[in-house]
């Protein structure tokens, strides 16, 4: 099993719609949690941390289940400015904090 | 702004050629990574540096990567020998401490071995 898990998709959604992204994590000792957004040919960028209470940025929202160790993100009324491909990140947990696991991201795309 | 800066953008060596890439980080940040990406995949982790330290060189594929930090600021990635597998983006991204905060990215190298 890969340490996070993502489905690669790619979604296709109409502008307005609702969109919800899950993503699983294998180190239960993971504290930190991240979604971070790539444009094709871009570098990454910090979309927004995860926090365990669950957390709302405008449109988006994060969201941690510990127990069943996954995280998601939802996009309320989906601009095409929000194609892209979200990738679920992960610190390495107790020992191994510092690094972050990558998953392989989730391809969106938003059509008019 | 004063984010962080790679170089060469782009790459391209024959088979067998050493390389070497650049990055400069972001002043005061500690934390310094290396990340490897290929075509429709996730950043696969390289090498971590904490100040001049290199605290964790798990992720390099082979011998044939080495990483430095010298001063604890600019950091090179060398790849010698290049084969063909080795084409991909080479991210570089810092941060303030690694694994919790948010890490700043490069534009990557953007490697293709003939």
């Amino acid at each position: 099993r890969k340490e996070v898990e993502q489905d690669p998709g790619p979604f296709n959604v109409p502008e307005g719609a609702t969109v919800a992204f899950n993503c699983t994590y294998s180190n239960s000792a993971s504290q930190s949690f991240f979604w971070y957004r790539q444009d094709c040919r871009k570098e990454p960028k910090l979309l927004m941390s995860v926090y365990s209470s669950g957390n709302e940025d405008g449109r988006f929202t994060a969201q941690l289940n510990r127990a069943s160790q996954y995280i998601s993100l939802l996009i309320r009324d989906s601009k095409l400015s929000d194609s892209a491909t979200y990738l679920c990140v992960v610190n390495g947990g107790a020992g191994n904090n510092r690094k972050l696991i990558w998953g392989l991201g989730t391809s969106l795309a938003v059509n008019p | 702004g004063a984010g962080v800066s790679q170089s060469p953008r782009y790459k391209v060596a024959k088979r067998g050629q050493d390389v070497a890439l650049r990055c400069d980080p972001i002043s005061g940040h500690v934390s310094l990574f290396w990340y490897q990406q290929a075509l429709g995949q996730g950043p696969e982790f390289l090498t971590y540096f904490q100040n001049e330290a290199q605290l964790d060189k798990s992720g390099l594929p082979s011998d044939r990567f080495f990483a430095e930090r010298p001063e604890g600021s600019v950091s090179t990635l060398k790849i010698q020998r290049t084969q063909q597998e080795d084409s991909a983006v080479y991210l570089c991204a810092s941060s303030l401490v690694g694994g919790y905060n948010e890490q700043f990215f490069g534009p990557g190298t953007r490697l293709t071995v003939l």
